[in-house]
């Protein structure tokens, strides 16, 4: 039941774009996005919904294909404050409210 | 803008000690969720409280209870600790009721160490 990312780490000079995976064994309801830095508390990124709602950040952006049951996390321009571990959660019609996170993606930025 | 606040930010105890974690959610956010997070490891869910009932149960395991109150508020209880339990956890609050829809806001989490 645990989504699967991809890929597990990247490292990225500053400026950089990315791109996170996320994809899932079982029909979603929602995506979650996260990001967390050691020892931190994991940062709310991004929501996407079936039926294409979403709400996040404005430099943030992602996508959601439902047929695929696959979300995938965009970030262009990096800088150095996005360095961190990327999670992926997810919410299915089966769950009352339990969010189910994959094992993420550790991204480095380097000057 | 008010966050979740959990207490104690660190805690100390010896194998088969009990402990006690506290969550205070986030002003008016009425659903609290609890996750456990190895080192190394993604956060696991463990339990959410809807309204102060108990919403969905996830790899919680039975030496440990949780309870939401009145005020909102909740307390994650772990009686017979073992060494494995050390880890950090984390508690997050949501506002209304969209199930696996709501945004859900973390904590600073408490770093438990089993000794």
């Amino acid at each position: 039941q645990q989504p699967v990312q991809s890929p597990q780490a990247v490292i990225l000079r500053e400026g950089e774009d990315a791109v996170i995976n996320c994809s899932s064994s079982k029909a979603l309801y929602s995506v979650h996005w996260y990001r967390q830095k050691h020892g931190e508390a994991p940062v709310f990124l991004m929501i996407l919904l079936k039926g294409g709602e979403q709400k996040g950040h404005d430099k943030i952006s992602a996508s959601f294909n439902e047929k695929k049951q696959q979300s995938s996390l965009y970030l262009t321009a990096s800088q150095l404050s996005y360095s961190g571990t990327y999670f992926c959660g997810t919410g299915f019609y089966s769950s009352a409210s339990k969010i189910i996170f994959g094992s993420g993606t550790r991204l480095s930025i380097r000057p | 803008a008010a966050g979740v606040i959990q207490s104690p930010r660190h805690l100390i105890k010896e194998k088969r000690e009990t402990a006690t974690l506290k969550c205070y959610p986030i002003p008016r956010h009425d659903t609290v969720y609890w996750y456990q997070q190895g080192p190394g490891q993604d956060p696991q869910f463990l339990i959410s409280f809807y309204e102060k009932m108990q919403s969905d149960k996830g790899s919680i395991p039975d030496r440990f209870s949780a309870q939401q109150f009145s005020d909102y508020h909740s307390e994650l209880n772990m009686s017979s600790l073992e060494l494995g339990d050390s880890a950090l956890y984390f508690c997050a609050s949501s506002s209304g009721d969209r199930g696996v829809k709501n945004i859900q806001y973390f904590g600073a989490g408490t770093r438990l160490s089993v000794l």
